[in-house]
């Protein structure tokens, strides 16, 4: 089983959709979650940290399920500029490193 | 403006031949990290530095080589040894963390080739 595991969709929505994405993790002692943005062939950028308590940015909300084991993110009012591959990035503290899923890919059209 | 600059953008490599990529930083963070994206994959971790003068191993070391004589920077060499080196190379840093992971930064990438 995958560390961290994504659907690589890809996701095919009109502009003003609602979409989700959800990412499970295998470590139960995962400490730290991360949603980045990665267009094509450009280095991946930061979107949110994902808390406990979850927490919004805009159009942009993130939720943590730790039961469950897994984190979701959920774009309102898709524009076309949403169009990029999200990745959904664990850690597992201080001094371990961050383990990044392969993505998923969102496609907003017209 | 703070960042991370990586060089060259595009590289080619020649069989037999080592290559080192640059990675610099003036974030002032402790760690630093190399990844390797091949096409359609996730970031797989090559090395990566909590501090000077000491970095790990990450999941795919192998046919590379790293250095971390200043902070500000963390060169990769990747060597004749590393048998498919084609892929987008990715620099990160990150300041230290109290409790958990700080998220990591990233440069704008090395995409070498094999010529």
């Amino acid at each position: 089983r995958k560390e961290v595991e994504q659907d690589p969709g890809p996701f095919n929505v009109p502009e003003g959709a609602t979409v989700a994405f959800n990412c499970t993790y295998s470590n139960s002692a995962s400490q730290s979650f991360f949603w980045y943005r990665q267009d094509c062939r450009k280095e991946p950028k930061l979107l949110m940290s994902v808390y406990s308590s979850g927490n919004e940015d805009g159009r942009f909300t993130a939720q943590l399920n730790r039961a469950s084991q897994y984190i979701s993110l959920l774009i309102r009012d898709s524009k076309l500029s949403d169009s990029a591959t999200y990745l959904c990035v664990v850690g597992a503290g201080t001094a371990s490193k961050l383990t990044f899923g392969t993505g998923t890919r969102l496609q907003v059209t017209l | 403006d703070g960042g991370i600059t990586q060089s060259p953008k595009y590289l080619f490599r020649k069989e037999g031949q080592n290559v080192t990529l640059s990675c610099e930083q003036n974030l002032n963070h402790d760690a630093m990290y190399w990844y390797r994206q091949d096409p359609g994959q996730g970031l797989r971790l090559i090395y990566y530095s909590q501090i000077v003068n000491d970095f790990q191993k990450g999941d795919i070391a192998e046919g590379y080589s790293v250095s971390r004589e200043k902070k500000e920077s963390f060169p990769l060499t990747v060597t004749s040894a590393q048998k498919n080196p084609t892929a987008f190379y990715l620099c990160a840093s990150s300041s230290r963390a109290l409790h958990g992971n700080q998220p990591q930064h990233f440069g704008d990438g090395t995409r070498l080739s094999i010529l």
